[in-house]
C-alpha cells in the first residue's frame, strides 16, 4: 500500500473552530489531493498540489485552504467549520499529473464532525 | 457528471468470476479507464487501468472493447473481502484539475458464501 498516512482520524469539533487535517507521505510523489465524500456526491476534489507550494482549487473550494511547505505534506484547513463541512475526507497522491496516467493513491481517511 | 455508466449492483458467487461492465460511449482517444473500489470506510482502493489494450495484474484483468465504449473489470476467483463498491472512471485529462479524477456512483458488488 501507498505510504499515506492521515490525521486525525476522527475529529468532533464546534461551528466556527479552525480545524487543520494532515496528510502525509512517504513516496516523494510530486502531486497530492484532497477529496471529500459525502453520501450521494461521491468524492469531490478540494484542491490539489502539484509540487511545494504549487496548489490549486478543485470543484468544492470555498471554505478551504491547502499548504504545502513540504513534498510529504499537504495540509488542509477549515478556517472557520460550518456544519456542512461535516464529511469523510480523503488525500490521495500521484506520480504524475494531467499528462500522466499514473494512477493516484488515497489514504484511509479523516471522518470530521462538525456540530 | 461522471462519463460512465455502470450497474448499480451486483451479486457473486464466492469462488467465482465477477466481471463487472462499465460502459464509456464518449470516452476520448487519450483517455485511460481506470478502476478503483472502496470497501466500507476505507480509502479507495487503485486496481487497474488501461488505454486500449487488455491489462491484467495480481488483482484483476480489464478487458476494453475495440471501440474503447466499453470496458469490463474482470476479478477471477472473487473472495468475501472482494465486497465492495467498484468505480469506473475516466481521466478528465485537461485544464486546471491536473488528473482529477471523477467519481460516480458505482457498482455494489456482494460476493456471497
Amino acid at each position: 500500500d501507498a505510504g499515506i498516512t492521515q490525521s486525525p482520524r476522527h475529529k468532533v469539533t464546534e461551528t466556527g473552530t479552525p480545524v487543520t487535517l494532515r496528510c502525509h507521505q512517504t513516496e516523494n510523489h510530486r502531486y497530492m489531493y484532497w477529496y471529500r465524500q459525502d453520501p450521494g456526491h461521491g468524492l469531490r476534489l478540494i484542491h490539489y498540489s502539484y509540487g511545494v507550494k504549487d496548489t490549486d482549487k478543485g470543484e468544492v473550494s470555498d471554505g478551504y485552504s491547502v499548504s504545502r511547505s513540504k513534498t510529504e505534506d499537504f495540509l488542509l484547513t477549515l478556517e472557520s467549520a460550518t456544519s456542512s463541512q461535516t464529511s469523510v475526507y480523503f488525500c490521495a497522491i500521484s506520480e504524475g499529473g494531467t499528462y500522466s496516467n499514473q494512477p493516484q493513491h488515497f489514504g484511509d481517511g479523516t471522518r470530521l464532525s462538525i456540530l | 457528471d461522471a462519463k460512465t455508466t455502470q450497474p448499480p449492483s451486483m451479486d457473486c458467487a464466492e469462488g467465482r468470476a465477477a466481471n463487472l461492465p462499465c460502459n464509456h460511449s464518449t470516452i476520448s482517444g487519450n483517455e485511460y479507464v481506470y478502476w478503483y473500489r472502496q470497501i466500507h470506510s476505507q480509502g479507495p482502493q487503485y486496481i487497474i487501468h488501461g488505454l486500449k489494450n487488455n491489462e491484467t495484474n495480481e488483482m484483476a484483468s480489464l478487458i476494453i472493447t475495440e471501440d474503447r465504449k466499453s470496458s469490463t473489470l474482470i476479478l477471477p476467483h472473487a473472495t468475501l473481502r472482494d465486497t465492495a463498491v467498484y468505480y469506473c472512471i475516466v481521466r478528465v485529462g485537461y485544464g486546471g484539475s491536473q488528473g482529477n479524477l471523477i467519481f460516480g456512483k458505482g457498482t455494489k458488488l456482494s460476493v456471497k458464501p
